[in-house]
């Protein structure tokens, strides 16, 4: 059974670090991994999609790592803004027998203060 | 402008009653998903469907019911068979069921008392 777990669960960090929220996982045999961010009582935005055979994912300040055999994907902030204070979400979709599902991780709470 | 709508945002309810939440998108896509967010937990798959008129249980299915009779709506039905049915339900929609991005809705924020 796939199982996703983010680390840390929640971060609190002044404006302008980098950050890297990491997203562990147990079944390497998945198709893809997505990142998503959820503000508090609002459904979830796409940021990052890696497919399985991609290392790594841009968008502006976001980049994103997948590194399959060891079952991690990492998702680095540049430059952080107040704005990007949220809850990050990882799934991936795929391990044994899940072909066709996502399986969430439960949350890296982000604070990025003035 | 296209996207996915779930209405109604809030949804209050007596315990013993059913309750249908509903899910539109004009995306085009075939795949659509319901999920449930409890605090503290992964967001868990209710039911998916890859297709009109076929649909899949997901890892929580019992107490919930659905139906897929046009492409663009998968509206979800909580039964009073649903012990803890107090969540946030969140639908998704992808071109397919394979390495496809989903995409979300606003989300219905159900309680029942």
């Amino acid at each position: 059974k796939q199982e996703v777990t983010q680390i840390p669960a929640a971060l609190s960090v002044p404006e302008g670090e980098n950050l890297v929220l990491n997203c562990i996982f147990t079944d390497s045999a998945i198709y893809n991994l997505q990142w998503f961010r959820q503000d508090p009582g609002k459904g979830l935005t796409s940021l990052l999609l890696i497919q399985s055979s991609q290392r790594e994912q841009t968008s502006g300040r976001l980049n994103a790592s997948l590194d399959k055999s060891s079952g991690r994907s990492t998702l680095y902030i540049a430059a952080s803004q107040p704005g990007d204070s949220a809850t990050y979400l990882c799934a991936v979709r795929g391990g044994s027998g899940t072909a066709s599902k996502l399986t969430f991780g439960t949350g890296t709470r982000l604070q990025v203060t003035l | 402008d296209g996207g996915i709508t779930q209405s109604p945002k809030y949804l209050f309810r007596k315990e013993g009653q059913n309750v249908t939440l509903s899910c539109e998108q004009n995306l085009n896509h075939d795949a659509m998903y319901w999920y449930r967010q409890d605090p503290g937990q992964g967001l868990r798959l209710i039911y998916y469907s890859q297709i009109v008129n076929d649909f899949q249980k997901g890892d929580i299915a019992e107490g919930y019911s659905v139906s897929r009779e046009k492409k663009e709506s998968f509206p979800l039905t909580v039964t009073s068979a649903q012990k803890n049915p107090t969540a946030f339900y969140l639908c998704a929609s992808s071109p397919g069921l394979g390495a496809y991005e989903q995409y979300f809705g606003p989300g219905t924020r159900l309680t029942v008392t």
